[in-house]
């Protein structure tokens, strides 16, 4: 169990820019999360795939923002065209896909706008 | 939204001491589950109660959840520096299995 991991773990970019973040989950989970985390709340919703297919997104992601996970293996999550509240933590979560399995992040990668 | 809220929201105890957090949520709920986060890290499951449990254990960690008052608590016993970092509880909503809702979280500081 290598655990989820995430690339880059910190992106500072200009705002306008458009940035990418990879996640590569728990091999054997076929279910994939991203979440948005902002200082001192919890993380928050944005996106979940089930394999390939993504199933549900959050009213937090707004068009510019797109997900996908090619195949059911890693994902990634587009920013396009950022702006100053897009600077968050943005976490993967993987699990199995059956009642209460717990879900395993992964480090989250540190998003800066300036 | 957050579903749940938890109380209080900084704790600053010492070494060896008892360390108990509390969760409240608003709907009904299946589960609900505990997770631990060290800052700049992604978050760890701790351990998830049923609906139908009232109490449950993990090494040091002892989790109650009364329905009856849509609230949960996590107690660490002989907390430990390490132990330092910020809890949450997180239940699923909108009816879905996969849908984590997650509080604010409790930020635990122990002092060696």
């Amino acid at each position: 169990d290598t655990g989820v991991s995430q690339d880059p773990r910190h992106k500072i970019t200009k705002r306008g820019q458009n940035v990418t973040f990879r996640c590569d989950p728990i091999s054997e989970h076929n279910r994939l999360y991203w979440y948005r985390q902002t200082l001192g709340q919890g993380p928050e919703f944005l996106t979940y795939f089930q394999n390939e297919a993504q199933l549900e997104k959050s009213r937090l992601l707004s068009d510019r923002f797109s997900a996908e996970r090619p195949k059911g293996s890693f994902s990634t999550l587009e920013i396009q065209r950022t702006e100053q509240g897009d600077s968050a933590m943005y976490l993967c979560a993987s699990s199995w896909g059956s009642e209460g399995q717990p879900q395993h992040f992964g480090d989250g990668t540190r998003l800066s706008i300036l | 939204s957050q579903q749940g809220e938890e109380d209080p929201q900084a704790l600053s105890i010492q070494e060896g001491e008892n360390a108990t957090m509390n969760c409240s949520y608003k709907t009904s709920i299946n589960n609900l589950q505990w997770y631990r986060q060290n800052s700049g890290r992604g978050l760890v499951h701790l351990i998830l109660i049923r609906s139908n449990e009232r109490e449950k254990h993990s090494g040091r960690l002892r989790v109650t959840l009364d329905t009856s008052k849509k609230s949960s608590s996590l107690l660490i016993t002989a907390s430990r520096a390490a132990d330092t970092a910020s809890y949450f509880c997180a239940t699923f909503s909108g009816g879905s299995n996969y849908k984590l809702t997650f509080g604010k979280g409790t930020l635990l500081t122990v002092n060696p």
